[in-house]
């Protein structure tokens, strides 16, 4: 199985902060590879497939980039409903796995 | 807008068999990849497998399955329903969690989701 892993499981920001988050893939996964953002009590949104699309209706201030087995996401400035719990997912290679997590939290 | 919603027990007992259903709206099952993902209270998410059927009398679908549960689930389609089912067979309390119906894009990320159902496994 490609394993993911998220870096910094956890991270404090402020309103207006430009956070990044991290995963690494364990093998290649050219673009493969999406992004969701989750909420207490809700089910995941796609926010980015294919590293970089913006999946319809998500802020502009969301961004995705990488290939191989690196991967950022981005929110260029932290707005109060950004704060969630981000997972990235490989979608190159059956099983289809998940990153630990990345709890974004208000400073 | 597709909407999907699962439904089956909240409560299943040890070695017995978790069944959820899936109901799918505004799209048809038929053409589409269909799969389940499952969330273990304050845990991160785990893909389950997924199934596409193109339609036609002969074709039964293709499903894909995460090896560490390959042998205890089975994913189907109701197309008369429009609907798709998940079987766990012989459950622990490590089964434990919410399930999620999705429905999958082009590039197999989970574009749609169910607002999911906890299943808790206790005898």
């Amino acid at each position: 199985d490609i394993q993911l892993t998220q870096s910094p499981a956890f991270l404090s920001a402020s309103i207006g902060d430009r956070v990044t988050i991290t995963c690494r893939a364990s093998q290649a996964i050219n673009s493969y590879l999406a992004w969701y953002q989750q909420k207490p009590g809700k089910a995941p949104k796609l926010l980015i497939y294919a590293a970089s699309t913006l999946q319809g209706g998500v802020p502009s201030r969301f961004s995705g980039s990488g290939s191989g087995t690196e991967f950022t996401l981005t929110v260029s400035s932290l707005q109060p409903e950004d704060f969630a719990t981000y997972y990235c997912q490989q979608l190159n290679t059956y099983p289809l796995t998940f990153g630990g997590g990345t709890k974004v939290e208000i400073k | 807008q597709v909407q999907l919603q699962e439904s089956g027990p909240g409560l299943v007992k040890p070695s017995e068999t978790l069944s959820l259903t899936c109901t799918v709206s505004g799209d048809s099952i038929i053409g589409d990849y269909w799969g389940w993902v499952r969330q273990p209270p304050g845990k991160g998410l785990e893909w389950i497998g997924s199934i596409y059927y193109s339609g036609g009398s002969n074709n039964r679908g293709s499903s894909n399955y995460n090896p560490s549960l390959k042998s205890r689930v089975t994913i189907s389609l109701d197309t008369s329903k429009n609907q798709f089912s998940l079987s766990l067979h012989s459950v622990t309390a490590a089964d434990t969690a919410v399930y999620y119906c999705a429905r999958m894009g082009v590039w197999s990320s989970a574009d749609d989701w169910g607002q999911g159902t906890l299943v808790t496994v206790s005898s």
